[in-house]
């Protein structure tokens, strides 16, 4: 069964702690991105990565980082330096990287820090 | 960087109602993109316009794209309930290489 999946669905953390978000996918594509949605309001992107060992910085990556050493997984952890880190978490993939391609979206993952 | 405008924020109608949202950008587009949103759920992708002028229909659904390539919009014909949910644009092209720059997003109520 091919796709996304983000683990866990829920997080809850204190405040002053990092956390890492998972994201795997078995759908063998090239570009993997993070968003970062806040209530009634749409998808900024944290990171995204094109291909292994490399990714680049969004509209909003101050107070996370990520890494992908395999292509299948790009996880994002959200350090204690993010202000406001309680959202709602999105990762996403597409076939090719550089390409205009459609993303596909993972389950989510809402954070909330106490 | 790019910015795509999309409008209106919300809208609420009644079942059996038209709706449309509007996206807009500044800078020329390579393809602009539509995806919906259920509530609590993600982005699903709807469709892809690449061309100038370019019209697809999907069933209730009328998704253009400007001759300019600078905006697009997504009509729903009678609304139904199960038309609920966030509907986002999602703009490649500029130098926004390698994404997306999404709108805001409409939030769409359709009451019974």
């Amino acid at each position: 069964d091919g796709g996304i999946t983000q683990s866990p669905k829920y997080l809850f953390r204190k405040e002053g702690q990092n956390v890492t978000l998972s994201c795997e996918q078995n759908l063998n594509h090239d570009a993997m991105y993070w968003y970062r949605q806040d209530p009634g309001q749409g998808l900024r992107l944290i990171y995204y990565s094109q291909i292994v060992n490399d990714f680049q910085k969004g509209d909003i990556a101050e107070g996370y980082s990520v890494s992908r050493e395999k292509k299948e997984s790009f996880p994002l952890t959200v350090t204690s330096a993010q202000k406001n880190p309680t959202a709602f978490y999105l990762c996403a993939s597409s076939p090719q990287a550089g390409g205009p391609d459609t993303q596909y979206f993972g389950p989510g993952t809402r954070l909330t820090v106490l | 960087g790019q910015q795509v405008m999309q409008i209106p924020q919300y809208q609420h109608v009644q079942e059996g109602e038209d709706f449309t949202t509007y996206c807009n950008s500044s800078t020329t587009l390579s393809n602009i993109q539509w995806y919906k949103q259920r509530p609590g759920g993600h982005p699903v992708f709807l469709i892809q316009l690449v061309k100038s002028g370019e019209v697809k229909k999907q069933k209730r659904l009328t998704f253009q794209f400007g001759e300019a390539k600078k905006n697009s919009s997504l009509h729903i014909t009678a609304t139904q309930t199960t038309d609920v949910g966030t509907y986002f644009c999602a703009a490649a092209g500029g130098t926004s290489y390698g994404k997306l720059t999404f709108g805001q997003g409409t939030i769409l109520t359709v009451h019974p």
